[in-house]
């Protein structure tokens, strides 16, 4: 079974809207700590945003925000006021606290339209 | 600065042969690992290592095989037996051993070809 599962496996947006990406996980650990990458065509891995189990506000960094909603195991990623430079694979990812085994969703191609 | 560096950037291989990617950190990062992704899709845990001289598998070991006998070096060997290795591979760290909000450091990748 999935552990992350992303549902969308591409959205198309206007530019300047705001965005939801959506990452829902399964995992029976209290400790895990959920994350965002960003991977645009030249492959590198960008780290976005980080929300932990015990965090009890939402994580925010510039125009991310983690949607974090721990009873439906749902870590939504909203990122505002889009740009054209956001056009990218977005991964969702797990890290459980029982070993540092880490893994991901199999992404979202976002494509922002100008 | 310091940094993932995996090498090479391309890589070819020709059919029953043995390559090796090499992955090197100068960060003092503990935990290492290797992914593979396909062409559009998610990545994939082949191997990651918390200590040194400890690796565990992932979701997709078989045909694979890595030692970690430095600290800053975590080499992954594609052996004949994968079947299909042509994709996309990439390498990260993380700095503590069982901290959950500590990001991955990426390298850049190597994408194997099959001859």
């Amino acid at each position: 079974a999935q552990k992350i599962t992303q549902t969308q496996p591409g959205m198309f947006v206007q530019e300047k809207e705001a965005v939801t990406l959506d990452c829902t996980y399964d995992t029976s650990d209290q400790s895990y700590g959920l994350f965002w990458y960003k991977q645009p065509s030249s492959g590198e891995m960008i780290f976005l945003i980080y929300q932990g189990s015990y965090d009890e506000q939402n994580a925010t960094e510039g125009r991310y925000s983690l949607n974090f909603q721990k009873a439906r195991k749902s870590a939504n990623l909203v990122i505002s006021a889009s740009q054209l430079g956001d056009s990218a694979m977005y991964f969702c990812a797990m890290r459980e606290g029982r070993d540092d085994k880490i893994i991901f969703g199999k992404g979202t191609r976002l494509h922002i339209l100008p | 600065d310091g940094g993932i560096t995996q090498s090479p950037k391309y890589l070819f291989r020709k059919e029953g042969q043995n390559v090796t990617l090499s992955c090197e950190q100068n960060l003092n990062h503990d935990a290492m690992y290797w992914y593979r992704q396909d062409p559009g899709q998610g990545l994939r845990l082949i191997y990651y290592s918390q200590i040194v001289n400890d690796f565990q598998k992932g979701d997709i070991a078989e045909g694979y095989s890595v030692s970690r006998e430095k600290k800053e070096s975590f080499p992954l060997t594609v052996t004949s037996a994968q079947k299909n290795p042509t994709a996309f591979y990439l390498c990260a760290s993380t700095p503590k051993r069982r901290t959950e909000n500590q990001p991955q450091h990426f390298g850049d990748g190597t994408r194997l070809s099959i001859l």
